[in-house]
């Protein structure tokens, strides 16, 4: 069975840019998560999706965006790219919403850099 | 608020040598904890978790970890590690309250040496 999956792995974007990030879920998993993980920290919290609705929000600017299609897969969306932004982004899927009581699946991330 | 501190960045030892990992938590209310373990070029792994019950956990790959509410601790224990045990390593925690996110730590680098 596939794992979750994030495009690009990889991304160089210059300031100012916009950029879409990608995920698809493990099949029959309904929520989706997305954390960034800066070099030398952990991974912080951005946002969760459960069955395409908005469960929870990280301490994260107006810039960072992201959606649930109807077949569970995810976008993370960041506008007006700062060198900041430069991170490992991880995906997230589990049946459930919770990531306590579910198991939570990780993807192998998108590495953005922003020049 | 809730938060993870992981004083250690990296932890060298030779293999077939014990490890401990060591994490401490804040929090005002009831906590889970968990570890993650993350590869090279990988995403994170569950290795264990606290929810409730023993506050001995055992998960994969032979670890353990210990929950102490006196010490608001949770570190992670290993009798004996491999070469394949390198590796960054990552406590968080979760709440009734917030139980939709994970709050981690910085992470720890274990370093096995032949």
């Amino acid at each position: 069975d596939a794992g979750v999956t994030q495009s690009p792995t990889h991304l160089i974007k210059t300031r100012g840019q916009q950029v879409t990030l990608r995920c698809s879920p493990i099949s029959g998993h309904k929520s989706v998560s997305w954390y960034q993980q800066v070099l030398g920290q952990g991974p912080q919290f951005i946002f969760q999706y459960y069955e395409k609705e908005e469960r929870g929000r990280g301490n994260f600017p107006d810039r960072f965006s992201a959606r649930q299609f109807p077949n569970y897969s995810s976008e993370l969306n960041v506008n007006a790219l700062l060198l900041g932004d430069s991170a490992l982004y991880l995906c997230a899927s589990s049946q459930d919403w919770t990531a306590t009581n579910e198991k939570l699946f990780f993807g192998s991330g998108t590495q953005l850099s922003v020049l | 608020a809730q938060s993870v501190t992981q004083l250690d960045s990296q932890v060298p030892v030779f293999e077939e040598a014990p490890v401990e990992l060591r994490c401490n938590y804040s929090s005002s209310v009831s906590v889970y904890l968990f570890w993650y373990v993350q590869y090279p070029n990988q995403g994170l792994q569950l290795l264990l978790k606290y929810l409730s019950g023993s506050t001995l956990v055992k998960g994969i790959n032979g670890f353990e970890a210990e929950f102490n509410k006196s010490q608001t601790s949770f570190h992670l224990r290993k009798p004996s590690v491999h070469i394949s045990d390198t590796a960054e390593y990552f406590c968080a925690v979760s709440g009734p309250d917030s139980s939709y996110k994970l709050i981690f730590g910085s992470g720890t680098r274990l370093l096995v040496r032949p």
